[in-house]
């Protein structure tokens, strides 16, 4: 079956760390995107692409870093410039309208 | 700057009554989409409507959608608490990135 896998589902990073989150689709959509999450709150975009070897910037792409490579993946590094980590991050793709994976809660220990 | 509005943003209802759940948008579109979260997880995909007019309905859940108002309604008939979650609504304002609404947190209460 077709869909979005992301990886880990739990992440703890240290102070001053950079940490990756992975983000693999199969359902060959050109479109990809990361969103944060945090509790009781909607979703804000952090970067987004529409093809490979290139992306955007969303409204809160500061402290956080991305590469599309391949067409399939689209990670996301929160580097230790990012002050205030600790959310939900969520991938999605874009076909029929969004498609989500289950998502990468990163919490700052 | 496009907006997208909904309200209420909390919603505890008790099982078996009716209630609607409203979106406004600020930018032309024709599409729009509906989608709930539950507590810890993704968003789910409920509903794509396409077209001024367009209804859809799943269960005691139906959405439409009025473009020339830029309004879309989530419709609830006789709440059960498993309909208990977080509804959000987004836009397609035909830029490749869609517009989330706020979100609308539903308590259904036994």
């Amino acid at each position: 079956d077709g869909g979005i896998t992301q990886s880990p589902k739990y992440l703890f990073r240290k102070e001053g760390q950079n940490v990756t989150l992975s983000c693999e689709q199969n359902l060959n959509h050109d479109a990809m995107y990361w969103y944060r999450q945090d509790p009781g709150q909607g979703l804000r975009l952090i970067y987004y692409s529409q093809i490979v070897n290139d992306f955007q910037k969303g409204d809160i792409a500061e402290g956080y870093s991305v590469s599309r490579e391949k067409k399939e993946s689209f990670p996301l590094t929160v580097t230790s410039a990012q002050k205030n980590p600790t959310a939900f991050y969520l991938c999605a793709s874009m076909g029929f309208g969004y498609t989500f994976g289950s998502g990468t809660r990163l919490t700052v220990v | 700057e496009l907006k997208v509005e909904q309200n209420p943003l909390f919603l505890s209802m008790q099982e078996g009554k009716n209630y609607t759940i409203y979106c406004n948008y600020s930018t032309t579109s024709d599409r729009l989409y509906w989608y709930r979260q539950d507590p810890g997880k993704s968003l789910e995909s409920l509903f794509v409507l396409l077209s001024n007019g367009a209804v859809k309905q799943e269960g005691r859940l139906m959405a439409s959608l009025d473009t020339k108002a830029r309004l879309s309604t989530l419709h609830i008939t006789a709440a059960v608490h498993d309909l208990s979650a977080t509804y959000f609504c987004a836009v397609d304002p035909g830029t490749y990135k869609y517009i989330f609404g706020t979100g609308t947190r539903l308590k259904v209460l036994a």
